[in-house]
């Protein structure tokens, strides 16, 4: 499975978009994209998943670069419920091994 | 649709015993993950199954570890002897089909003394 780089953490104002980026430039073309969210003492929330088109449903839209090399999920109004750690992940979608990185912290201020 | 169902949410316990950890899955759900999260080591996978059969125990730690699931609603992970170490929070998780998203349940917290 591809490995994936987010950034640490960030911050989004209340009301605005929030956009997640996400890099994995080791992907192979049959590896899909998945994002994931875990709010505080919650289990994991899937939110979205796309191989090469940019997917959009009513959590999230995901960008997804020509390259497949990075993608970006986008939160179009965030709320302060957003406030979570948001994963990324690549994986063989033929295979039920999700791997989980360290994720982005995302914190919505009001 | 209650979701995946794990028991207890919270279990405090001594070294040396054991302990067992519960599971239901979301009915019609093919596929079970265990997995476990620690402030060190994140989410790691311990176990999955597919219609009951364990498919893949890589990433069960040692023996002290074994996991089971005796029909379709129901699965257990249990620790004999518990160690501190051991001490995480466990999730489970089900999927309808091979490559559909995971839903995981709320965890139980475990710590052991």
């Amino acid at each position: 499975d591809a490995k994936t780089t987010q950034p640490t953490s960030m911050d989004c104002a209340e009301g605005r978009a929030a956009n997640l980026p996400c890099n994995h430039s080791t992907i192979s073309g049959n590896e899909y994209v998945y994002w994931y969210r875990q709010i505080h003492s919650q289990g994991p929330q899937y939110i979205i998943h796309g191989l090469k088109n940019n997917e959009t449903n009513e959590m999230a839209s995901l960008i997804i670069t020509e390259d497949r090399k990075s993608s970006t999920l986008i939160l179009p109004h965030a709320t302060l419920r957003d406030t979570a750690v948001y994963y990324c992940i690549g994986n063989n979608q033929g295979a039920q091994k999700l791997v989980f990185g360290q994720g982005t912290r995302l914190t919505i201020n009001p | 649709d209650a979701g995946v169902i794990q028991s207890p949410r919270h279990e405090v316990t001594e070294m040396g015993q054991e302990v067992t950890l519960r599971c239901k899955p979301i009915s019609g759900h093919d596929y079970l993950f265990w997995y476990r999260q620690t402030m060190m080591r994140g989410l790691e996978l311990l176990i999955y199954f597919n219609n009951n059969v364990p498919i893949d125990d890589s990433g069960m730690p040692e023996d002290r570890f074994s996991a089971k699931m005796p029909n379709a609603s129901f699965s257990t992970l249990k620790i004999q002897p518990s160690e501190p170490r051991d001490s995480a929070v466990y999730f489970c998780a089900s999927s309808s089909v091979y490559g559909s998203p995971l839903h995981f349940g709320n965890g139980t917290r475990l710590t052991v003394t």
